[in-house]
């Protein structure tokens, strides 16, 4: 089955700098590669995603590259604010039932 | 706004007590999943309903968890008898099964003395 591995676990910026996360994953057949942002008490929200055919999609501050060749995939957020500190989540899964597999979480600690 | 609602959003119960979780769907998806989260699991998928037949539920404990669509607006998730190691974080999503995407709820925090 597929497996995914996110790092870091924690990253700990200040505000206004970028963060990364990143994500691998062993299925070559998957092609779609959703980031979920969690906050405290919440469930996690879909922020973000990138279907396989495609390498690299924005949406204003955050931003998710796809390598297929080397399956591994990664979240950039510019210009971080306090609101941003939350636990991310990345996931893999393929067409037909779409059940994805998550990474365990990276826990994003913007400080003011 | 469209939102997976869930019921109760706590609960604390005591051990060999039976617990019954509730999801209401987003209007119109016909997709429904159930998952746990634990700190040492992480997200763990337990059952997957589609058009509320269940497809996969290999995640699920088979002699203490059941899950159930009795109808399109409602999806239950039931432990019976409940433990300890049951205490988690459970979440409903629903989707539609022409697309990928999955809108979680708020989720049910269950500790099981």
């Amino acid at each position: 089955g597929e497996n995914v591995e996110q790092h870091p676990s924690t990253l700990s910026v200040q505000e206004g700098d970028s963060a990364v996360i990143k994500c691998t994953y062993s299925d070559s057949a998957s092609n779609y590669f959703p980031w979920y942002k969690q906050e405290l008490g919440k469930g996690p929200q879909l922020i973000i995603d990138i279907r396989s055919n495609v390498g690299e999609k924005k949406d204003q501050r955050i931003a998710v590259t796809l390598n297929k060749t080397a399956k591994h995939f990664s979240l950039h957020i510019t210009e971080t604010q306090p609101e941003d500190s939350a636990v991310y989540f990345c996931a893999a899964s393929k067409g037909g039932s779409y059940i994805p597999t998550f990474g365990r979480g990276t826990s994003l600690i913007v400080h003011p | 706004d469209a939102r997976v609602t869930q019921t109760p959003r706590h609960k604390v119960t005591e051990m060999g007590q039976e617990v019954t979780m509730r999801c209401q769907p987003i209007l119109g998806h016909n997709t429904v999943f159930w998952y746990r989260q634990t700190m040492m699991q992480g997200l763990e998928l337990l059952a997957y309903f589609r058009n509320r037949a269940p497809l996969d539920d290999s995640g699920m404990p088979k002699d203490r968890f059941s899950a159930e669509m009795p109808d399109a607006t409602l999806a239950t998730l039931k432990i019976q008898p409940s433990e300890p190691r049951d205490s988690a974080v459970y979440f409903c999503a629903s989707g539609l099964s022409t697309l990928p995407e999955q809108y979680f709820g708020p989720g049910t925090r269950l500790t099981v003395t």
